[in-house]
């Protein structure tokens, strides 16, 4: 079965810290993986979709990376702001389905 | 202003009563999907959607209805049958083609709640 999990479920950080989520998958075979943010009560938005050749896409300070060898993938924050406080769901793809498969997603609240 | 729109924000219902969300979009995207969301789980899909009168079911379609009578325009009932139906609805849309890596724009969401 097809599988995505993330960690950590949840994070405080303070502002202006740097942080990392993680992402490992199990969907085969891959297509391409994103990155969404999703704000409390709102619908999730694309920071960054990466293919299997990819191994690294920015998007002004969010970095996601991919390991499609180990199915691992991050997304790393530079500089955190109070606006970055929101759910980071990865979602992977597979190839020839119409069909996501979405993590659970990490919480992430950045404290003044 | 282009966009998918998802109304009412908020929604509840009574036990035993059929609600239907709407959801439209002026992307004038192919496919269009519903989503349930549970706090402390990923987006499960409902139902979705490639063409004009045609959907398919997808992991958790029982106790919902869809039609696709309009491009722009992709309904979801949630009808008496489903048992647990208090959630967050996402309805999202797409284009077809790009081998799969075409970004789905979700639209804002409903907050549908059981009385």
């Amino acid at each position: 079965k097809n599988q995505v999990e993330q960690s950590p479920q949840s994070l405080i950080i303070l502002e202006g810290k740097n942080c990392t989520l993680q992402c490992n998958y199990t969907v085969s075979p891959f297509s391409n993986l994103r990155w969404y943010k999703q704000d409390t009560g709102r619908g999730p938005v694309s920071l960054t979709i990466m293919t299997f050749s990819e191994n690294t896409k920015s998007n002004g300070r969010y970095t996601a990376t991919l390991d499609a060898d180990t199915k691992q993938s991050s997304l790393h924050i530079t500089a955190s702001q109070l606006s970055d406080s929101a759910s980071y769901i990865c979602v992977v793809s597979e190839t020839g389905r119409r069909a996501l498969t979405f993590g659970s997603g990490t919480r992430l609240q950045v404290q003044p | 202003d282009g966009g998918i729109t998802q109304s009412p924000k908020y929604l509840f219902r009574k036990e035993g009563q059929n609600v239907t969300l709407s959801c439209e979009q002026n992307l004038n995207h192919d496919a269009m999907y519903w989503y349930r969301q549970d706090p402390g789980q990923g987006l499960r899909l409902i139902y979705y959607s490639q063409i004009v009168n045609d959907f398919q079911k997808g992991d958790i379609a029982e106790g919902y209805s869809v039609s696709r009578e309009k491009k722009e325009s992709f309904p979801l009932t949630v009808t008496s049958a489903q048992k647990n139906p208090t959630a967050f609805y996402l309805c999202a849309s797409t284009i077809l083609g790009g081998g799969g890596a075409n970004e789905q724009f979700f639209g804002p969401g409903t907050r549908l709640t059981v009385l």
